[in-house]
């Protein structure tokens, strides 16, 4: 199956500074990669996500690329603020009804 | 609308006892999805049910049991609890109207 690793798996930044979250993906079948956010104690909510036709998405303070060939996708958080601190995960999929996880990064942003 | 919703919140089986995790959405999802989250594992699939009538197995199925009750509801069963079943139980439900998964509060359980 799919195997997604993400790194790096605890995020440090000073409040305005930007942090990037790595993920590669192991099947290059895999064409939807959404990111998640979850809070201590809160359910994941979907932040933003990319389909395979896409290089690039931005929203916001909030962007996402993916490079194909190189099979990997990266987040970037741009002016950090205090409630982005958070746990950040990335997942893939073939369109099989599969979303596979990475294990996750904890961003703490520090005031 | 309500979204996706789970009970119970917290759970404390002792080992061997029974129970079962309910979902249940409003969102018209086609699928619907049991995951396990355990400290840095991420999500893992236990069992997902691509349609109403359709059950398929996950990534870590064992000691589990499904049922798709109709296109609203999903549960999720433990004939014996193990203490490593001890847990953060997500649902979850994509389709319908967004092909994105959208995740119920959870259920911690605790298996002693």
């Amino acid at each position: 199956g799919e195997n997604v690793e993400q790194h790096p798996s605890t995020l440090s930044v000073q409040e305005g500074d930007s942090a990037v979250i790595k993920c590669t993906y192991s099947d290059s079948a895999s064409n939807y990669f959404p990111w998640y956010k979850q809070e201590l104690g809160k359910r994941p909510q979907l932040i933003i996500d990319i389909r395979s036709n896409v290089g690039e998405k931005k929203d916001q303070r909030i962007a996402v690329t993916l490079n194909k060939t190189a099979k990997h996708f990266s987040l970037h958080i741009t002016e950090t603020q205090p409630e982005d601190s958070a746990v950040y995960f990335c997942a893939a999929s073939k369109g099989d009804y599969k979303l596979s996880f990475g294990a996750g990064t904890t961003v703490t942003v520090r005031a | 609308n309500a979204g996706v919703t789970q009970t119970p919140k917290f759970q404390v089986l002792k080992t061997g006892q029974s129970m079962t995790l309910q979902c249940a959405q409003d969102m018209n999802h086609n699928s619907m999805y049991w995951y396990r989250q355990d400290p840095g594992m991420g999500l893992r699939l236990i069992y997902y049910s691509a349609s109403e009538g359709t059950t398929d197995k996950g990534e870590v199925p064992n000691g589990y049991n499904v049922s798709r009750l109709n296109k609203r509801e999903f549960s999720l069963r433990l004939e014996s609890a193990a203490p490593s079943q001890t847990s953060v139980y997500f649902c979850a439900g994509e389709g319908g109207d967004t092909d994105t998964q959208y995740f119920g509060p959870g259920t911690r359980l605790t298996v002693l």
